[in-house]
């Protein structure tokens, strides 16, 4: 089945540590994005990306990076420079096919600092 | 910098009940999208407009694009349990498909009484 899947589901970070969410998807999509969700709150776009070995920073990029070595694989990395990083998660990746595009999400990684 | 507002951003109706949620954004743009988020899960695809005076339904759930007057409409009739979730609307300005940068709205989360 084709998808988008995000590991872990739940993660949990002491102050000071680099943690990597990762995100895989085998829909053959060009595009993938991180966005980050606080609670009641709306989704924030963090990074995205169009084509492989190139992204772009989203609007809330401080604290985070990513990597695009391969099409499938998008993969973010929470750096300590992140002060507040518990939220949760979300991967999402879009394609265009005749006239209608959409993007599709993940499941979602819940990230906690303890 | 582009701003997308929903209101209500919390609606609690009444089974059988109709209701719309509308979606404002301050810049051109001729693709709009809706998701639905139970809690604490993933973002599922509801509805892509895609030009002005676009309708879709599916089911109770009814969505509108005007693109003169930058407004989205989800409209609920009928309203059933099931459809207790937070409903977010996303606004594509960048015109370049593949390159969906969808900036979000807050959410409306809409509770079905019975």
């Amino acid at each position: 089945d084709g998808g988008i899947t995000q590991s872990p589901k739940y993660l949990f970070r002491k102050e000071g540590q680099n943690v990597t969410l990762s995100c895989e998807q085998n829909l053959n999509h060009d595009a993938m994005y991180w966005y980050r969700q606080d609670p009641g709150q709306g989704l924030r776009l963090i990074y995205y990306s169009q084509i492989v070995n190139d992204f772009q920073k989203g609007d809330i990029a401080e604290g985070y990076s990513v990597s695009r070595e391969k099409k499938e694989s998008f993969p973010l990395t929470v750096t300590s420079a992140q002060k507040n990083p518990t939220a949760f998660y979300l991967c999402a990746s879009s394609i265009r096919l005749g006239g209608n595009t959409e993007a599709f999400f993940g499941q979602g990684t819940r990230l906690t600092v303890v | 910098e582009l701003k997308v507002e929903q209101n209500p951003l919390f609606l609690s109706m009444q089974e059988g009940k109709n209701y719309t949620i509308y979606c404002n954004y301050s810049t051109t743009s001729d693709r709009l999208y809706w998701y639905r988020q139970d809690p604490g899960k993933s973002l599922e695809s509801l509805f892509v407009l895609l030009s002005n005076g676009a309708v879709k339904q599916e089911g109770r759930l009814m969505a509108s694009l005007d693109t003169k007057a930058r407004l989205s409409t989800l409209h609920i009739t009928a309203a059933v349990h099931d459809l207790s979730a937070t409903y977010f609307c996303a606004v594509d300005p960048s015109g370049n498909f593949g390159n969906e940068k969808l900036t979000f709205g807050t959410g409306t989360r809409l509770t079905i009484i019975p």
